[in-house]
């Protein structure tokens, strides 16, 4: 198994630009999100999945988009760019029957926004 | 409110001496806690993880956490540190959304 992986693992970017983060998962795991990690505030939640088809917000989804079309994909949409999206991009799965609420992490996209 | 908050910002220590890192959770129902660690410049890793059972949890590298239930508390353990121990270390718990809430971290500094 891959596990979670993601890419790129490094992107930097204008204002202004759009681009789309990728997420993929192997051990389909129902359950998926994403986070972001500044300095100082630890990872905050942007979206989240529970399955194929269905999406909601989490803590700080502005300026993002997401879909989930399957259970092994979820790319996050960056739709304008700003420089306050300069973060570290972490995506994670989790199976919904695990009772020890495991998520299984990627290794993170850098973003930089200029 | 969910939340989970630690107590260091920033931790540092000399080789061989003991760790403790504080964490506190609030929230009510199912109590799934966990600590990762973060080297630098690299993706989260989990240390260890308590959903049930002893409230004492052993994890990888060494590491432990006791969960308090009257203190609210899971903080995490290491008897003698070493410079390879240098790293951020993340308490996260069960959120309301799927998702887990994590603290903002705690740096620790071995010192060869």
């Amino acid at each position: 198994n891959a596990g979670v992986t993601q890419t790129p693992k490094f992107q930097v970017l204008k204002t202004g630009q759009s681009m789309t983060l990728q997420c993929a998962q192997d051990m389909n795991h129902e359950y998926m999100s994403w986070y972001r990690q500044d300095p100082g505030m630890g990872l905050r939640l942007i979206h989240y999945s529970v399955g194929a088809g269905i999406t909601d917000q989490g803590e700080v989804p502005n300026g993002y988009n997401v879909s989930r079309s399957t259970t092994e994909d979820f790319p996050l949409r960056l739709l304008s760019a700003a420089p306050s999206q300069t973060s570290v991009y972490f995506c994670a799965s989790r199976k919904t029957s695990d009772s020890s609420y495991e998520q299984y992490f990627g290794p993170g996209t850098r973003l930089t926004v200029t | 409110a969910q939340s989970v908050s630690q107590h260091n910002h920033h931790v540092i220590l000399s080789e061989a001496a003991s760790l403790e890192l504080g964490c506190n959770y609030s929230y009510g129902g199912t109590v799934n806690l966990f600590w990762y660690v973060q080297y630098p410049g690299q993706h989260l890793q989990l240390l260890l993880k308590y959903f049930s059972g002893d409230p004492l949890v052993k994890g990888i590298k060494g590491f432990e956490a006791e969960f308090i239930k009257s203190k609210f508390s899971f903080n995490l353990r290491k008897p003698s540190v070493q410079w390879s121990d240098t790293a951020e270390y993340f308490c996260a718990g069960r959120g309301s959304q799927g998702n887990l809430i994590f603290g903002k971290g705690t740096k620790l500094s071995v010192k060869p």
